[in-house]
């Protein structure tokens, strides 16, 4: 089992329909998780970064982290065209980011 | 403010050729990441430097894989030999160190081993 666990997809949606994207975690040291947008031949860029569970809002995205059950979520709103990415999930302890395998978004006009 | 910079974008190389990648980092970042992305794969760990000090290699394959970081800014990551396995993506990274572990990427060195 890896560490993160992280449905490939791809996660097909109309346009305005609002996304989630999800990652599971085994190893329970996890302090820091994140979310990072990657296009097609580009570095991942770097979305949300949260500690503490519960809700962390920006724009359009919302980052959920449930420590408890060792899950995290990233919510887009009024999903957009430009969104269709993949969508990496990390998460950190002692400096060392661990990544899922990402989810690949696709969002139709 | 500049991002991370890498260089080359796009390498072609036969095997058991060597190749060599560099990196700079955000200006103030003292922790610096080399990453290895596969298709359809998220990235993995190569090697991380707090400043000049390899804090973290080990998924460093040795017998081929190299690294440095001079003066703590720079880095260099090298193959010797490159094998066709090799081929994937070069990811480097960078954040302030400490308890801010958010990182930021380079665009990356795409290899070809042919």
């Amino acid at each position: 089992q890896k560490e993160v666990e992280q449905d490939p997809g791809p996660l097909s949606v109309p346009e305005g329909a609002i996304v989630s994207l999800n990652c599971t975690y085994s190893n329970s040291a996890f302090q820091y998780f994140m979310w990072y947008r990657q296009y097609s031949r580009k570095g991942p860029e770097l979305l949300m970064y949260t500690y503490s569970s519960g809700n962390k809002e920006d724009g359009r995205f919302t980052a959920q982290v449930d420590k408890s059950s060792k899950y995290i979520s990233l919510f887009i709103r009024d999903s957009q065209p430009s969104d269709s990415a993949t969508y990496l999930c990390a998460m950190s302890v002692s400096g060392t980011l661990t990544f899922g395998k990402g989810t690949m978004l696709l969002v139709s006009p | 403010e500049a991002g991370v910079v890498q260089s080359p974008r796009y390498k072609i190389i036969e095997k058991k050729q060597p190749v060599a990648f560099w990196c700079n980092p955000i200006s103030g970042h003292n922790t610096l990441y080399w990453y290895l992305q596969n298709l359809g794969q998220g990235p993995e760990l190569l090697i991380r430097y707090e400043n000049e000090e390899a804090v973290d290699d080990s998924q460093l394959p040795k017998d081929r894989f190299s690294a440095e970081r001079l003066k703590g800014v720079d880095s260099t990551l090298k193959i010797q030999p490159a094998e066709l396995g090799d081929s994937a993506v070069y990811l480097c990274a960078s954040s302030l160190g400490g308890a801010r572990t958010e990182a930021f990427f380079g665009q990356g060195t795409r290899l070809t081993v042919v």
